[in-house]
């Protein structure tokens, strides 16, 4: 069966510094990978999505920026952290052309201090 | 995609059925209806999808009108651990498969 994960769980950066969450995603070749955030309070945000290793789609201008080196893993980075980049940002798969459904994983809780 | 249309909040006893509706009216013939839930800190977890037929899975039945342009989410006898937001989606199948989340149902299930 397929699995997602996502790491770490939670992250407390301070203003400024880099930052880098992971996705992998097992039991499935070629997925769609997305990158979601969910600001406090909020619904849940289309960031980035992935078709295939190194095609990188953006949905909304931001800090951030979206990298797949692989075929199974999905990196969400910043050179400098805003404090708007607080949120809970979360890891999904999928596939092109078909009705299946996308799966999530547990999300990475990102507090900017 | 089409857009939809929930109720901000409900509240279900334990061990009733909990029916969650969704307006869809701009649904077109392609959209399927795809539910998630949220429990609070925690990644969606997805429920049940349909395009017209009515579908039942182990974790809840979703009953879609015959015009297609409402649905209704039942969980046949909830408990506390389904309290969480409910999404309802609208989606084309085919493309790259994007998923556009509204604000969601709070359901709160009580004793």
């Amino acid at each position: 069966s397929q699995t997602i994960h996502q790491w770490p769980a939670t992250l407390v950066q301070p203003v400024g510094s880099p930052l880098s969450l992971e996705c992998t995603v097992e039991g499935t070749s070629n997925p769609n990978l997305y990158w979601y955030r969910q600001a406090a309070g909020r619904g849940l945000q289309l960031l980035f999505y992935s078709v295939g290793i190194g095609q990188i789609s953006s949905e909304v201008p931001q800090n951030l920026s979206a990298s797949r080196p692989q075929d199974r893993q999905f990196i969400l980075s910043s050179k400098k952290l805003l404090l708007s980049d607080s949120g809970f940002y979360l890891c999904a798969w999928g596939q092109s052309y078909s009705n299946q459904p996308q799966h999530f994983g547990d999300g990475t809780r990102l507090s900017i201090l | 995609d089409a857009k939809t249309t929930q109720p901000t909040s409900m509240d279900c006893a334990e061990g009733r059925a909990a029916n969650l509706p969704c307006n869809h009216s701009t649904i077109s013939g392609n959209e399927y209806v795809y539910w998630y839930r949220q429990i609070h800190s925690q990644g969606p977890q997805y429920i049940i999808h349909g395009l017209k037929n009515n579908e039942t899975n182990e974790m809840a039945s979703l009953i879609i009108t015959e015009d297609r342009k409402s649905s209704t989410l039942i969980l046949p006898h909830a408990t506390l651990r389904d309290t969480a937001v409910y999404y309802c989606i609208v989606r084309v199948s085919g493309g790259y498969n994007k998923l556009i989340f509204g604000a969601g149902t709070r359901l709160a299930v009580h004793p």
